[in-house]
């Protein structure tokens, strides 16, 4: 019954090589989010969307993108990737921006 | 930048209570008090969270300082699956401000 759905779990890209995770959640929350952990380190909020609007933080690499066709899915699109963008990308999502959020167990992406 | 301080591990013995740490001594008034663990190789899970009073759900309890410069994860009796990173987190308005967590290492 997972209810924040992540795919695939592991993913290899290319150096440069376009590449796009997913991510789709049964929950119907409003807020859904993108986050990059690295080893040993904390998850990074990437940028999130409250329904249709798209809030990037600022430092944010313009190499990633999003898109949210509809309330169900969410994508992560990195345009160029380089060997620092390996990592663990997490999504979650929430009710409402000031609300506990739940995580999907998060795609593990290696670039060669 | 992180507003909390964890310790970065510790140990406790399975069936035992386990109490994490976690000072935020420069919290807002309006700052919310989160607590999230992350077991290897899956994400985060919510455990709790708080602004000034004590809270209790069937997984942890709560207990953040009368002044709010700190607060206590207490998992009442640790289990094995309870082995994780526990993240100690402040909320202000839509943003996590995660710290770099504690790992716990339950013991049989």
């Amino acid at each position: 019954d997972a209810m924040v759905i992540q795919n695939p779990r592991y993913q290899v890209t290319q150096f440069g090589k376009p590449v796009t995770l997913s991510c789709s959640q049964t929950l119907n929350h409003n807020v859904m989010y993108w986050y990059q952990q690295k080893s040993s380190q904390a998850p990074k909020l990437l940028f999130h969307y409250y329904d249709k609007d798209f809030n990037n933080e600022a430092d944010t690499p313009d190499n990633f993108q999003s898109r949210r066709p509809n309330t169900s899915f969410c994508f992560l699109d990195i345009r160029s990737p380089g060997l620092g963008d390996a990592a663990m990308y997490l999504c979650a999502t929430s009710r409402a921006e000031n609300q506990p959020q739940h995580f999907g167990d998060g795609t593990r992406l290696s670039i060669l | 930048d992180a507003k909390t301080t964890q310790p970065p591990s510790m140990d406790c013995a399975e069936g035992r209570a386990a109490n994490l740490p976690c000072n935020h001594s420069t919290i807002s008034g309006n700052e919310y008090v989160y607590w999230y663990r992350q077991i290897h190789s899956q994400g985060p899970q919510y455990i709790i969270h708080g602004l000034k009073n004590n809270e209790t759900n069937e997984m942890a309890s709560l207990i953040i300082t009368e002044d709010r410069k700190s607060s206590t994860l207490i998992l009442p009796h640790a289990t094995l699956r309870d082995t994780a990173v526990y993240y100690c987190i402040v909320r202000l308005y839509r943003k996590l401000i995660w710290g770099l967590g504690t790992s716990l290492a339950v013991n049989p």
